[in-house]
């Protein structure tokens, strides 16, 4: 069965360093979502690609925080400088394309950061 | 904006039957989907709602009223391995899915 593949999947960074995450969605999924999420908390969004272009990044904290997926594959974030707060389980999702589908995501495995 | 609540923590005994609520607010409103996390692991698609009434999958069912702006997910016949958190998110349709806060569930024999 296809599934979202995430890498690390733990990671362990002083705060002021970089640190990026990868994500290699189901194949044929147009649809590419990074969540983070806090411990007893829902996932929230920070960004959504569809193929290459960005749909939504209104969560995404912009001065720290970048995303890409050059080629509408696979896609990377990254954090620089790390904070204390961001430490956290950063998700990825993919979905097919299309509204009515978007409520069917597939989530990958996630990356634990503990931010020191 | 958008908001749903539902329970922060529910308790069962084994065998039993078990409900989990979700009542939101949102400016737009495609349907209702239920999501299963054990600690550690992914969320993973349970079902999906669009329209009033109840869907059954094997031993859980959901069920959405959109006039009441409400769902449930009810899980039957339950197992140790239920015990998880449960996600109920909203699709808005011109935004991306919103979760709410999720249901820890314990089973207990």
């Amino acid at each position: 069965e296809a599934e979202v593949a995430q890498s690390p999947r733990y990671k362990i960074t002083e705060k002021s360093q970089a640190v990026a995450f990868w994500c290699d969605p189901i194949s044929g999924h147009a649809t590419l979502y990074w969540y983070r999420q806090i411990l007893g908390q829902g996932p929230e969004l920070l960004v959504q690609f569809q193929d290459e272009s960005v749909v939504d990044d209104s969560q995404l904290p912009k001065d720290r925080f970048s995303a890409e997926r050059l080629k509408g594959v696979d896609s990377t974030l990254k954090i620089q400088p790390a904070e204390l707060g961001d430490s956290a389980m950063y998700l990825c999702a993919s979905s097919l394309q299309g509204t009515t589908i978007t409520y069917e995501q597939y989530f990958g495995p996630g990356t634990r950061l503990t931010v020191t | 904006g958008q908001s749903l609540e539902q329970p922060s923590e529910v308790t069962a005994v084994e065998g039993a039957i078990v409900q989990i609520n979700c009542t939101y607010q949102t400016s737009g409103f495609y349907g209702l989907s239920w999501y299963q996390q054990h600690d550690g692991g992914a969320p993973t698609f349970l079902s999906y709602n669009a329209l009033d009434g109840l869907e059954e999958t094997g031993r859980f069912s959901s069920f959405l009223s959109r006039s009441d702006s409400y769902g449930y997910l009810l899980l039957q016949e339950l197992q140790m391995k239920d015990s998880a958190s449960y996600f109920c998110a909203v699709n808005p349709g011109n935004t991306p899915l919103v979760f709410g806060k999720g249901t820890r569930l314990s089973v207990i024999a």
